[in-house]
């Protein structure tokens, strides 16, 4: 079955600065999409940033950006100038085509310092 | 606020309750999740609705008992919970199952068995 690990249960930053959190899955599968989600204290889930395994580039998207090592099967990110705002619990999720649904990690809390 | 509402946004029940929780989304979208999120453990997918129609019972308890009566609305009933039952229920939709389409989360209800 596959499954998906966040090691790092909190993380902190300081303001401005840049922050990687780590994700790693395990799967048999070739074809399958990852995700990043971040929950903030209000608790809305919202996508950050999706990348299909087919696709050798990173995924980027204004801040956000993810190192997608596809033999190591890790995927993590890496947020640059590092915003208040950006404090939240940070999720990475799997999708293959054979399971169908998303499967989360425990998450990673993420604290901004100003 | 995304597209996807869920009230209650918190509610506390006995065991020999029976109560509902509702999502109801304005997106124009096929497809509809209920996710139960715990304390300290991945995000689990609990149900999945394709145009109305239940393609995924993630081995939920017969204590929950979902119902889609249109591609708008989701109803989770809820009869005889038991105490490691307390989470947060989540709602998404998303436009089809398909993981190229965002999966749009709801605020969740926060739900306590007493």
């Amino acid at each position: 079955a596959q499954t998906v690990t966040q090691s790092q249960p909190e993380m902190s930053v300081q303001e401005a600065e840049t922050v990687t959190l780590s994700c790693t899955y395990d799967t048999s599968e070739s074809d399958y999409y990852l995700f990043w989600y971040k929950q903030p204290p209000s608790r809305q889930m919202i996508l950050v940033i999706r990348q299909e395994a087919y696709k050798q580039q990173n995924a980027t998207e204004n801040r956000f950006s993810v190192n997608f090592q596809k033999a190591a099967k890790s995927f993590s990110l890496k947020i640059s100038d590092s915003q208040l705002g950006d404090a939240a619990m940070y999720f990475c999720a799997y999708f293959g085509g054979s399971q169908g649904n998303l499967i989360f990690g425990k998450g990673t809390k993420l604290s901004v310092k100003p | 606020e995304t597209g996807v509402t869920q009230t209650p946004r918190h509610l506390v029940m006995g065991m020999t309750n029976k109560k509902s929780l509702k999502c109801e989304q304005h997106l124009g979208h096929n497809a509809m999740y209920w996710y139960k999120q715990s304390a300290k453990k991945p995000l689990e997918l609990m149900f999945v609705y394709n145009f109305k129609e239940q393609t995924e019972n993630n081995s939920v308890p017969s204590r929950f008992s979902p119902e889609c009566p249109n591609s708008s609305h989701l109803f989770l009933h809820l009869h005889t919970l038991q105490p490691e039952d307390s989470a947060l229920y989540l709602c998404a939709s998303s436009q089809e199952t398909d993981p190229n389409y965002e999966q749009y989360f709801g605020p969740g209800t926060r739900l306590t068995v007493t």
